[in-house]
């Protein structure tokens, strides 16, 4: 079975100063796709980001970027220049493959953002 | 194009009582996917339908139940509720594109369930 482990519950961050946000997961897996998703208090879940585990460069989204450790089983994200809309519930999540759409859930980290 | 969307947004039921919850998907996804989030975790699959077939489920028992319709759109039916069913329950939509990691899943708001 998959897991996905988010260690920090909670995070802090000064509007426009850097937050990173961890996420390790257990796979056997060599094709799998790596996800972060938002969550604000709207409870939508957005894609913030996502990774292909083939792929050795990290993920980019203007802000938003991932450090993909492979060896490491290791997909951090970091928030640049945070702003006050960043605040909400983060989730990193894991997917088999392409075609296998059941994404597997860490248990979220909030952050918050201070003006 | 529209998103999925999803009703009721909130429900309160008693235990040993049925419902069911609706999802329409977007606008060109043929795929759809439920989720249950309890307060404070991870979103957890329930299961998934595929051209109104369910191609795949999570660790749920069989109360669990759902149906595809024709034109995409989806239920989710819990019967015998109980007190650890209160949850937010996600629907998601998706392309079933090729091969080329671009079937992302569009999530819906959520239906609150509360069950006493």
């Amino acid at each position: 079975a998959q897991t996905v482990t988010q260690s920090q519950p909670e995070m802090s961050v000064q509007e426009a100063e850097t937050v990173t946000l961890s996420c390790t997961y257990d796979t056997s897996e060599s094709d799998y796709y790596l996800f972060w998703y938002k969550q604000p208090p709207s409870r939508q879940m957005i894609l913030v980001i996502r990774q292909e585990a083939y792929k050795q460069q990290n993920a980019t989204e203007n802000r938003f970027s991932v450090n993909f450790q492979k060896a490491a089983k290791s997909f951090s994200l970091k928030i640049s220049d945070s702003q006050l809309g960043d605040a909400a519930m983060y989730f990193c999540a894991y997917r088999v493959g392409s075609n296998d759409y059941k994404l597997s859930f860490g248990a979220g980290t909030t952050v918050t953002v201070r003006a | 194009e529209t998103g999925v969307t999803q009703s009721p947004t909130h429900l309160i039921k008693t235990r040993g009582q049925q419902v069911t919850l609706r999802c329409s998907s977007q606008s060109g996804h043929n795929t759809v996917s439920w989720y249950q989030q309890a307060l404070g975790q991870g979103p957890q699959f329930i299961f998934q339908y595929y051209r109104e077939e369910e191609n795949g489920r999570g660790n749920f028992p069989p109360r669990f139940s759902g149906l595809q319709f024709p034109n995409y759109s989806s239920e989710l039916n819990v019967n015998a509720l109980e007190l650890d069913d209160s949850a937010l329950y996600l629907c998601a939509s998706s392309s079933g594109a090729t091969r080329t990691g671009a079937n992302v899943l569009t999530f819906g708001a959520g239906s609150r369930l509360t069950v006493l």
